[in-house]
């Protein structure tokens, strides 16, 4: 079974910082394409970044650009979204997916991470 | 930037169809997925690729895909399948990025 487990979320001023980690006990993260998707309170999802398996290409929604930052430590079996500049909007349930064995897409997910940015 | 569109609701009864539309400009050149949300649940993959399903997915689940819209059907659906559904996609421009549509809740 794929298991992938997020953390770092909480309580944050506007235009604050905050570091989410996801990690995936029983497999190696190296190998895969990694997806962050986020979901408001009571709306839907929201594709957000992904990055190689290598980690040389990302991609980023325009709503985040400039402001987050996708990355991995393989040798910490890690995936991690640095966030800056927060606002308001930006908070949500903070997903963290895998691609599937026979594409990109996000197949397996993680039961989130909830970033809520409010004075 | 790229979007994918989805009716807000659709509702039928125990053991009807369920027709679910997903529309975008790039869906003749990308797959479509599917994905499956209860409430305070993660997202579950129910199609991918357009039409496979998942091993474990139930066989009246399927999915089509024709110029710009991609369907999942739900054949006799089931209570328990009311849930929020959403469509997923790539872009075409070469910025790497995925995308979802915004989301219809099935009521059954």
């Amino acid at each position: 079974e794929v298991q992938l487990v997020e953390s770092g979320g909480g309580l944050v001023q506007p235009g604050g910082s905050l570091r989410l980690s996801c990690v995936a006990p029983g497999f190696t993260l190296t190998s895969y394409l990694m997806h962050w998707v986020r979901q408001p309170p009571g709306k839907g999802l929201v594709w957000v970044s992904r990055i190689s398996g290598d980690g040389s290409i990302a991609g980023y929604a325009d709503s985040v650009k400039g402001r987050f930052t996708i990355s991995r430590d393989n040798a910490k079996n890690t995936l991690y979204l640095q966030m800056n500049s927060l606002r308001a909007e930006d908070s949500a349930i903070y997903y963290c997916a895998r691609e599937g064995t026979t594409g990109t897409y996000p197949a397996y997910w993680g039961q989130g991470t909830l970033v809520t940015v409010s004075s | 930037s790229y979007e994918l569109t989805q009716p807000p609701s659709v509702s039928v009864s125990p053991g009807q169809t369920a027709r679910i539309t997903c529309s975008g400009d790039a869906l003749p050149k990308q797959f479509a997925y599917w994905y499956q949300q209860k409430s305070a649940q993660a997202p579950v993959l129910v199609i991918y690729e357009d039409s496979k399903r998942p091993s474990g997915i139930p066989e009246r689940f399927s999915g089509s895909s024709s110029g710009t819209m991609a369907t999942l059907t739900i054949s006799g659906a089931q209570v328990e399948d009311e849930a929020d559904y959403y469509c997923y996609s790539t872009d075409t421009s070469g910025h790497y990025r995925g995308v979802f549509g915004g989301g219809t809740k099935l009521t059954v």
